[in-house]
């Protein structure tokens, strides 16, 4: 069954970049989307965008264009996510979770435990 | 601010039945299903109903789904304290080509 294995917990300052990474285990991703969606403290679910490992093909979030990239190495089934120009605002969990049609009608069923990101001088 | 509205929270006793209510537009829960994701303290979310009324495998019938026009609703029936959560709704947005949540409703059981 697949699991998807989240990198550990960074901390950066004001302006840097991050990227976090999202392994499948027990199960290939290909055929799937993955989606970055983010927790800060306190506060609700947020959708970043996703990627179609397959093909490489991505959607972001409008408010995080420019800002992040979504990446991935098919030969260790790892998806990766990239923000840039950080603020504090960005301070937050970092979920990736599978989906097998991306849009419409389809639905996330397996999530990731989540990278902690903290943006702090 | 959410483009999906929730209420913040809602309560019960246990065995109570409590509905939570996620309201939308013709962009999005109009013209798509709607998801519920359950997010337990400290937890990662995780998926509760899929195209509004769908149970994955393991997930009680205590919990149901339902869909009206540009509303939806997530009822947890027979309330238990392992129910206490926050509760998201999620919907496809076909003009914003994205993906909303919900606010998410805190439950507590009294």
């Amino acid at each position: 069954q697949l699991q998807l294995v989240q990198s550990g917990a960074e901390v950066k300052k004001p302006g840097a970049s991050v990227k976090v990474s999202c392994k499948a285990s027990g199960d290939t991703f290909i055929g799937y989307y993955i989606h970055w969606v983010r927790q800060a403290p306190g506060h609700g679910l947020e959708w970043m965008g996703w990627i179609y490992p397959k093909s490489g093909g991505t959607n972001y979030a409008q408010k995080f264009q420019g800002r992040v990239t979504m990446t991935r190495d098919m030969s260790i089934n790892t998806a990766y996510l990239e923000l840039s120009r950080l603020k504090s605002d960005d301070t937050a969990i970092y979920y990736c979770a599978r989906d097998l049609y991306g849009w419409g009608d389809s639905y996330m069923d397996v999530w990731g435990r989540g990278t902690t990101v903290i943006v702090s001088s | 601010q959410s483009v999906l509205s929730h209420p913040p929270s809602a309560s019960g006793t246990p065995g109570q039945r409590v509905t939570i209510s996620c309201s939308g537009t013709s962009s999005n829960i109009g013209d798509n299903t709607v998801n519920w994701y359950q997010q337990l303290p400290g937890t990662a979310p995780k998926l509760l109903i899929y195209r509004n009324t769908q149970r994955p495998s393991g997930v009680p019938d205590r919990f149901s789904g339902s869909n009206s026009g540009t509303s939806a609703s997530l009822a947890i029936s027979g309330l238990q304290s392992e129910d206490e959560a926050d509760y998201y709704c999620a919907a496809w947005d076909d003009s914003l080509n994205a993906w909303l949540f919900g606010g998410g409703t805190k439950v507590t059981v009294l």
